[in-house]
């Protein structure tokens, strides 16, 4: 099977500007969760989705936001960019029905390195 | 707020010996605990995961403990090669809760 795959993988941005992240979960993995991993603050969770819906939540502003298709594949949008907002955008994909918060293993796409100039 | 410590940024060790990395944690036990390896450039790799009920774990020359009582996981590296190599990171997750948490990790090296 394929594994995670992520689109664009570098990515540069100008501070206010808008962004749009895609990742394809591996065939018959239903929930696609996103992270955001900086030097800094390290790997956090931003958001979780299951059959189109989302389902868990981290502690991120508004400016980010996703969804999820039928076929499973799901996008991240970063609205307003800052400067703050560089970093790599990992996505991962569990067959858990409950999602990789319950107790599944997730595997990581490349991830999409953003940067905000 | 819960808080992970993994115990040091970075571990340096000769080939063939033991590696031991810690996860600390303050506040609730997790519903479970992930270990995953990180390699520079790459997405993590889950490795192992155990549930607040189990207290060992074994997979070939990889074995994690967890202890609620002192609130820590160990992730131990047998018979360890330059090719493990790598940052390792852990993950606690609360399902109450309905989130995950990972360390900082702890970047391995292992010397011939």
């Amino acid at each position: 099977k394929a594994g995670v795959t992520q689109t664009p993988r570098y990515l540069i941005k100008t501070r206010g500007q808008q962004v749009t992240l895609s990742c394809s979960p591996i065939s018959g993995h239903r929930s696609v969760s996103w992270y955001q991993q900086t030097p800094g603050q390290g790997l956090q969770f931003l958001f979780e989705y299951f059959s189109e819906t989302q389902r868990n939540k981290g502690n991120f502003p508004g400016r980010f936001s996703g969804r999820q298709f039928s076929n499973s594949r799901s996008e991240m949008n970063v609205s307003t960019l800052e400067l703050g907002d560089s970093a790599l955008y990992l996505c991962a994909s569990s067959q858990n029905e409950q999602g990789g918060l319950a107790g599944g293993e997730q595997y990581f796409g490349p991830g999409t390195r953003l940067t905000v100039t | 707020s819960q808080k992970i410590e993994q115990n040091s940024e970075a571990l340096n060790i000769q080939e063939g010996k033991t590696a031991t990395l810690t996860c600390n944690y303050t506040n609730y036990s997790p519903a479970y605990l992930q270990w995953y390896r990180q390699d520079p450039g790459r997405g993590p790799v889950f490795l192992l995961l155990i549930r607040e009920n189990e207290k060992e774990k074994r997979k070939e020359r990889l074995k994690v403990t967890f202890d609620t009582t002192l609130k820590q996981s160990l992730f131990h590296i047998t018979a360890s090669q330059p090719a493990d190599s790598a940052t390792y990171l852990c993950a606690l997750a609360y399902s109450s809760a309905s989130k995950i948490i990972f360390g900082s990790g702890t970047r391995l090296s292992i010397r011939p």
